[in-house]
């Protein structure tokens, strides 16, 4: 148990639609990081906050927002699905401390956009 | 987005053999790390490199920084059924900076009892 809580572990809805994802990263990190996977492109980046502030932006679709409240814990918003969304979203933190890449994954939220 | 060369893609081997896998880069890395995902999971670091030329042991499992800082390998030695998952390498590309996390596509490792 890495300590990095996502919900919901199993999502599918259709194309159009909205959903948004949670995490809970572990008690203590102040690092949020929203990972895509995806069969034949592995893990790509979508956005990182630290401490309620967006920190670095990867390979994130407009359609695509995220925040991080107060509490630490942050949301990923998903919206006008396309099949194409559909894959895994991890959700990951890092220690304050860390300055090394060395990330603490959530068992992720697999999305199906029928 | 950038991403590095990792290979083999996937292996399939017998229980007790030896593994090697390996990654490159054009750019030059701080840090490698090397992370395994068993199905259904998240990745889970394994080991980390800081320095070219490190050379660290988590049990079976040894990695090295390479020497150019462009280049990594991970072996498992006397491979087990629960060696199964993919094992990804990723390449930090400044130190304190955990957003510039470059990833390998990930090698499948099977494992025959």
């Amino acid at each position: 148990d890495s300590g990095v809580t996502q919900t919901p572990k199993h999502l599918i809805t259709a194309t159009g639609q909205r959903v948004t994802l949670r995490c809970s990263p572990r008690s203590g990190d102040l690092s949020v990081y929203w990972y895509q996977q995806s069969l034949d492109q592995g893990l790509q980046f979508l956005i990182q906050y630290y401490n309620g502030e967006e920190r670095a932006k990867g390979n994130i679709l407009e359609r695509f927002s995220a925040q991080q409240f107060p509490d630490l814990h942050s949301e990923l918003n998903l919206s006008s699905l396309e099949l194409g969304d559909s894959a895994l979203y991890f959700c990951a933190s890092s220690a304050p401390s860390a300055n090394t890449g060395e990330l603490f994954f959530g068992e992720g939220s697999r999305l199906t956009v029928l | 987005g950038q991403q590095l060369n990792q290979s083999p893609q996937s292996m399939f081997i017998q229980e007790g053999e030896d593994v090697s896998m390996n990654c490159t880069s054009s750019s030059i890395f701080n840090t490698w790390l090397w992370y395994k995902q068993d199905p259904g999971e998240g990745p889970v670091l394994l080991i980390a490199l800081y320095k070219a030329g490190e050379l660290t042991s988590n049990g079976r499992l040894t990695a090295q920084f390479g020497i150019t800082r462009k280049d990594s390998f991970l072996n498992i030695s006397a491979s087990i059924p629960s060696d199964v998952g993919i094992y990804f390498c990723a390449g930090q590309l400044s130190a304190g900076n955990n957003r510039k996390l470059i990833w390998g596509l990930g090698t499948s490792l099977a494992v025959n009892p």
